[in-house]
């Protein structure tokens, strides 16, 4: 299964866009890039995903390198209900493979 | 409210119950899933469900049993387990296609703690 890095945290001040990177340099050409996103006491939340051109959804954008080696989730605007662990996962079959994820902290 | 309901919120058993747990699905998805999260780990794929027929087995113990009797529903039949299963057990669901990668939808898990 291709792997994914992402920083173990980040931090971003409330009403302030924040950018979270993804690289999955070993991704295969038909591997569809996920995001999810895991607030406290709940289950994890799809967020967005994409294959090769960048995305936009009501929740947040995707934009993927051109070489699909790297992907960025762009939350425009934090909010403090923005704060959780986001995850980053390549899917080539319907077998999803979580990491470690990044864990973002909305300062007031 | 995620579309994909998880009861008992939380459990308690001893190493010799036999307990299960129950998702429920109401997006008439194709596919169900578990997954298993420890304290401090990644979440852990143990099951998947395609079209009712059983088509991973992540390597679980046999303690833990899977049942899908429909595509609404998933079962997770718990015999002697350890403390070290002591996890939060997430159900999830999605509509497959022919190129199986659509959004999962989970529920919001039981935690289930072993003594």
């Amino acid at each position: 299964d291709a792997k994914t890095t992402q920083p173990n945290s980040m931090e971003s001040n409330e009403e302030e866009p924040v950018h979270l990177p993804c690289n999955h340099s070993t991704i295969s050409g038909t591997d569809y890039i996920h995001w999810y996103r895991q607030l406290p006491s709940q289950g994890p939340e799809y967020v967005i995903h994409g294959l090769t051109s960048n995305v936009n959804n009501r929740m947040a954008s995707l934009a993927i390198a051109e070489d699909r080696k790297s992907s960025t989730l762009i939350l425009h605007r934090a909010t403090l209900r923005d704060a959780a662990v986001y995850y980053c996962i390549l899917i080539n079959f319907n077998k999803f493979y979580f990491g470690s994820g990044t864990k973002l902290n909305v300062k007031p | 409210e995620t579309g994909v309901t998880q009861t008992p919120r939380h459990l308690v058993m001893g190493m010799t119950n036999k307990k299960s747990l129950k998702c429920e699905q109401h997006l008439g998805h194709n596919a169900m899933y578990w997954y298993k999260q420890s304290a401090k780990k990644p979440l852990e794929l143990m099951f998947v469900y395609n079209f009712k027929e059983q088509t991973e087995n992540n390597s679980v113990p046999s303690r833990f049993s899977p049942e899908c009797p429909n595509s609404s529903h998933l079962f997770l039949h718990l015999h002697t387990l350890q403390p070290e299963d002591s996890a939060l057990y997430l159900c999830a669901s999605s509509q497959e296609g022919q190129d199986y990668n659509s959004p999962l939808h989970f529920g919001n898990g039981t935690r289930l703690t072993v003594t």
